[in-house]
């Protein structure tokens, strides 16, 4: 069955540092989607940054790059230059198509002035 | 403890028609909120329920509408589907409204 694993769930980083948040998953499949999502406390579901199995190439948005060793099942997330604004819950989500997404348990990420 | 089940897991409708889906949150959890997820739209929120009230509403007309029961089982209706509706539904529960979410399976909407 596909999993993914968050093993932080809070973590910590002073205003301009920067912070990496991991995520490991299991799945048999070679071809599937994986996600950062932000999520603030409205509820709202921000999509960071996203990945393809099949590109090798890391993934960047702006101040996020994803760290994806398929190998390893390993898609982390660093966030350069943090800002209060970042604070929110990340969850780590792995999908193969449109009928399924499994998310982590999330991480809390706390920005420190 | 059991997950966060939803049901039906998969559902196929006609435009005009209306849907209910149900979402039974982990045992304890007060908060239950929905998610729809499409190819073009990524995940968007709908609304959160907590303690039987609607606490969070995102950017969907009227015709998306929830409930959450005494037990905090909740049910989304849709009513007139549309083509556009076909998505995959999910639902999450948590404690409390500012704790950690955790995710239902989804169901799978169809609208021919």
């Amino acid at each position: 069955a596909q999993t993914v694993t968050q093993s932080q769930p809070e973590m910590s980083v002073q205003e301009a540092e920067t912070v990496t948040l991991s995520c490991t998953y299991d799945t048999s499949e070679s071809d599937y989607y994986l996600f950062w999502y932000k999520q603030p406390p409205s509820r709202q579901m921000i999509l960071v940054i996203r990945q393809e199995a099949y590109k090798q190439q890391n993934a960047t948005e702006n101040r996020f790059s994803v760290n994806f060793q398929k190998a390893a099942k390993s898609f982390s997330l660093k966030i350069s230059d943090s800002q209060l604004g970042d604070a929110a819950m990340y969850f780590c989500a792995y999908s193969i198509g449109d009928d399924k997404i499994i998310f982590g348990k999330g991480t809390r990420l706390h920005i420190l002035p | 403890k059991a997950g966060v089940t939803q049901t039906p897991r998969y559902l196929i409708k006609t435009r005009g028609q209306q849907v209910t889906l149900s979402c039974s949150p982990i045992s304890g959890h007060r908060s239950v909120s929905w998610y729809q997820q499409t190819p073009g739209q990524g995940l968007q929120f709908l609304f959160e329920y907590f303690s039987e009230t609607q606490r969070n509403k995102g950017n969907f007309p009227g015709r998306f509408s929830g409930r959450q029961f005494s037990n905090s089982r909740s049910e989304m209706n849709v009513s007139t589907l549309e083509l556009g509706d076909s998505a995959l539904y999910l639902c999450a529960s948590s404690p409390g409204v500012w704790e950690t979410q955790y995710f239902g399976p989804g169901t799978r909407l169809l609208v021919l």
